[in-house]
C-alpha cells in the first residue's frame, strides 16, 4: 500500500540544538500531519498543513516549531532550540481529501525517535 | 469543541476472549467520519475500519464496529481474541471545517492479550 517515509529513524541530539525531521508524504496527498508520541503516552496532534500553509496547531506546537514542504519535496519538522521535553517520537502522517466529502484514511509513517540529552 | 472518548487505558484478556474497546465522540460535523487505528510497537499506525454510515456494520480482519450517531459510539469488537491483537487502538474522528480537514484522536486503548 501507500507509504509514507520518515527520515531519520532515530536522532540523538544536545538540548539547544536544531533538529530537522522530513517526511516523504504518499505522492498524490494533499494534507500532511505531525504528531507526537512521548513515551508510554498517546499520539498527540501537533500541526496540519495544506496548500503551503499551516491550517492548524496545537498548543503543544510551540514557537520553536516550525514546518514547511518547499517545491513539493519534503515535509519537515524543524525544531530550533531543542529542548529535553520535545523527546519523543514524531510521527508524520498524509491523506488524500476530496473537495465534497472525503474517504479521510490517515497514512502514517513509522516514526522518527528523537532523543534530546 | 470536537473530542473523541476511550475510557480504557489498558485492557487485559485472556486469549478467546471477546473484544470490546469503547470509543464515544462528539462532533459538530453533520459527515464525521469514525475509525479505528491500530499501533503495533515499532510499526506505524494503520487504518483498522472507519465508516460514516449510521448503523452499518463495518469489518476488517476479524474486527467489527458499527457507527450510532444516536448514541455517538463506534465501539470496536472482536469475537475472539488473540495473541497477536496486542496493540494499541485508537479510535478517531475526522470531519471538514472550512477547508480544513481535521482529525481528532482518543488518547488510546491499550490492549494486551494473555494466554
Amino acid at each position: 500500500g501507500p507509504k509514507v517515509l520518515q527520515i531519520p529513524s532515530h536522532q540523538i541530539i544536545d538540548m539547544g540544538q536544531m533538529v530537522t525531521l522530513n517526511c516523504d508524504p504518499v505522492s498524490n496527498h494533499l494534507y500532511f500531519y505531525w504528531y507526537k508520541q512521548i513515551l508510554g503516552q498517546q499520539m498527540e496532534f501537533l500541526v496540519n498543513f495544506y496548500n503551503g500553509k499551516v491550517m492548524e496547531k496545537s498548543k503543544l506546537f510551540k514557537d520553536q516549531f516550525s514546518v514547511e514542504r518547499p517545491d513539493g519535496s519534503y515535509f519537515t519538522l524543524k525544531i530550533q532550540p531543542t529542548a529535553l521535553e520535545d523527546s519523543a517520537v514524531y510521527f508524520c502522517a498524509s491523506s488524500l481529501a476530496k473537495d465534497r466529502g472525503h474517504t479521510g484514511q490517515l497514512y502514517f509513517g513509522e516514526g522518527s525517535k528523537l532523543t534530546v540529552l | 469543541g470536537d473530542s473523541v472518548t476511550q475510557k480504557e487505558g489498558l485492557v487485559t484478556l485472556t486469549e478467546g476472549l471477546p473484544v470490546m474497546l469503547n470509543c464515544t465522540y462528539q462532533t459538530i460535523y453533520s459527515n464525521a467520519f469514525l475509525f479505528w487505528y491500530v499501533h503495533y510497537l515499532n510499526e506505524s499506525p494503520r487504518l483498522l475500519l472507519k465508516s460514516s454510515t449510521d448503523n452499518k456494520r463495518t469489518e476488517h480482519q476479524g474486527f467489527h464496529a458499527t457507527l450510532h450517531k444516536s448514541s455517538s459510539s463506534f465501539h470496536l469488537q472482536k469475537s475472539s481474541a488473540q495473541l497477536s491483537d496486542s496493540a494499541l487502538y485508537y479510535c478517531a474522528l475526522s470531519g471538514v471545517n472550512t477547508g480544513n480537514y481535521k482529525y481528532v484522536f482518543g488518547a488510546g486503548t491499550r490492549l494486551k492479550v494473555i494466554a
